[in-house]
């Protein structure tokens, strides 16, 4: 059974700090992670995806992969209130394949 | 462009009625993929087409559940004998398939079976 975990949250941060969001999964033939934004009532909105070992940066947002520890993480750096949303960590093992999402992680960005 | 649509947006039926979901992707995407999302369940795959085949039907839960994609374009998931359990919100998405990996979410379609 190929899993990933998130912490469900909800993690608070004040707004202009950094909020660390964290993922780990099982199956270590898992590609590709991706991280989608999901606000309330709003399907997922794609962020940013990472496929290879080491940092991959686009705006605030840098994405982590260390396939050793089978961890990935999201940094979002100088948080905003509009970044307040579930963040939703997925795993793909096959190129083109199936998405298998963890619970997400509720943030919450105090102005 | 336009982005993924799906229709309805919101379906309201009873218990033991047949439902269809539409699902029109990103023009010149070949890939489509349904998944439902359910409070306490998380976002579930069910199934992914590629072109007009489906590679994959794991996801689907029961034989009540059925999916077609005609012309490579346009999708319908159909729900047989709807259960109170049915009750979700089922999302589309579709990727390019040529290298592109990223999959784009629609709107989704919340369902309701009471």
């Amino acid at each position: 059974q190929k899993e990933v975990e998130q912490n469900s949250g909800p993690l608070s941060v004040p707004e202009g700090a950094i909020a660390s969001l964290n993922c780990t999964y099982s199956d270590r033939g898992s590609q590709s992670f991706f991280w989608y934004r999901q606000y309330s009532g709003k399907s997922p909105e794609l962020i940013m995806f990472i496929y290879s070992n080491g940092d991959k940066e686009d705006g605030r947002f840098t994405a982590q992969l260390n396939k050793a520890s089978q961890y990935v993480s999201l940094l979002i750096r100088d948080s905003q209130p509009s970044d307040s949303a579930t963040y939703l960590c997925a795993g793909q093992y096959n190129q083109g394949g199936k998405l298998i999402f963890g619970q997400g992680t509720e943030l919450s960005v105090k102005p | 462009g336009a982005g993924v649509s799906q229709s309805p947006s919101n379906k309201v039926t009873e218990k033991g009625k047949d439902v269809e979901l539409r699902c029109d992707p990103i023009s010149g995407h070949t890939a489509l993929y349904w998944y439902r999302q359910s409070l306490g369940q998380g976002l579930e795959f069910l199934i992914y087409f590629q072109g007009n085949s489906a590679p994959d039907k794991s996801g689907l839960p029961s034989d009540r559940f059925s999916a077609e994609r005609t012309g490579g374009s346009v999708s319908t998931l159909t729900i047989q004998r709807t259960q109170q359990e049915d009750s979700a919100v089922y999302l589309c998405a579709s990727s390019s398939g040529q290298g592109g990996n990223e999959q784009f979410f629609g709107p989704g379609t919340r369902l309701t079976v009471l």
